[in-house]
């Protein structure tokens, strides 16, 4: 079964500095994997998906994320932080099932940015 | 603007008795899908539809049920099966299952 660890339940950074967040994922097949960021009290918003195409992919507010198969990894980075990046971080994978393929969330990382 | 809305956005519940959260989309997206976030987890799923007059069970149905009558339209009824329904509760729409998933802003249910 398809499954994500997100490997720090928090991280702090000051403001300008670089941003990462960690992801190892575990699935039999070349997976489909998710970023998704939720601020306090809402829902969640998708920042960037990996399907198979290129494997350093680009998303929303300047965050990247790499996929390495090698190190079953889904590394989510930003070169520098912005106060309103705080916010909590979801790795999430889609499994794998014939038909409907539900999304595996991870337990999330919380971002703290100080200035 | 489309998306989704939820509501209401703080819901209160005593002990036996049901309450009903509300998710409406205007995206014209086909499957639906409800999910219970608690503290210190990530999400799991309720209940998804992938078409009206649809639905299927989630990892955690138990407790909850749903309707799909209407395209635009999941409600999502917490019972008082439902042992421990204090969480925030988030609705999400895809174009089609398997799409990635837009999500409204949540219902966090408290007992009373």
């Amino acid at each position: 079964a398809q499954s994500v660890t997100q490997l720090d339940s928090h991280v702090s950074v000051s403001e300008g500095t670089p941003v990462l967040l960690r992801c190892n994922y575990s699935s039999s097949y070349s997976p489909s994997l998710f970023w998704y960021v939720q601020h306090p009290n809402k829902g969640l918003q998708l920042l960037l998906k990996y399907t198979s195409a290129a494997t350093l992919v680009k998303g929303i507010n300047g965050f990247e994320a790499e996929f390495k198969k090698s190190e079953t990894s889904f590394h989510l980075t930003k070169p520098s932080a912005h106060m309103s990046d705080a916010a909590e971080y979801f790795c999430v994978v889609r499994s794998d099932d014939t038909g409907f393929q539900k999304l595996v969330f991870g337990t999330g990382t919380r971002l703290l940015v100080s200035p | 603007d489309g998306g989704i809305t939820q509501s209401p956005k703080y819901l209160f519940r005593k002990e036996g008795q049901n309450v009903t959260l509300s998710c409406e989309q205007n995206l014209n997206h086909d499957a639906m899908y409800w999910y219970r976030q608690d503290p210190g987890q990530g999400l799991r799923l309720i209940y998804y539809s992938q078409i009206v007059n649809d639905f299927q069970k989630g990892d955690i149905a138990e407790g909850y049920s749903v309707s799909r009558e209407k395209k635009e339209s999941f409600p999502l009824t917490v019972t008082s099966a439902q042992k421990n329904p204090t969480a925030f509760y988030l609705c999400a729409s895809s174009t089609r299952p398997n799409q990635p998933q837009h999500f409204g802003d949540g219902t966090r249910l408290s007992i009373l």
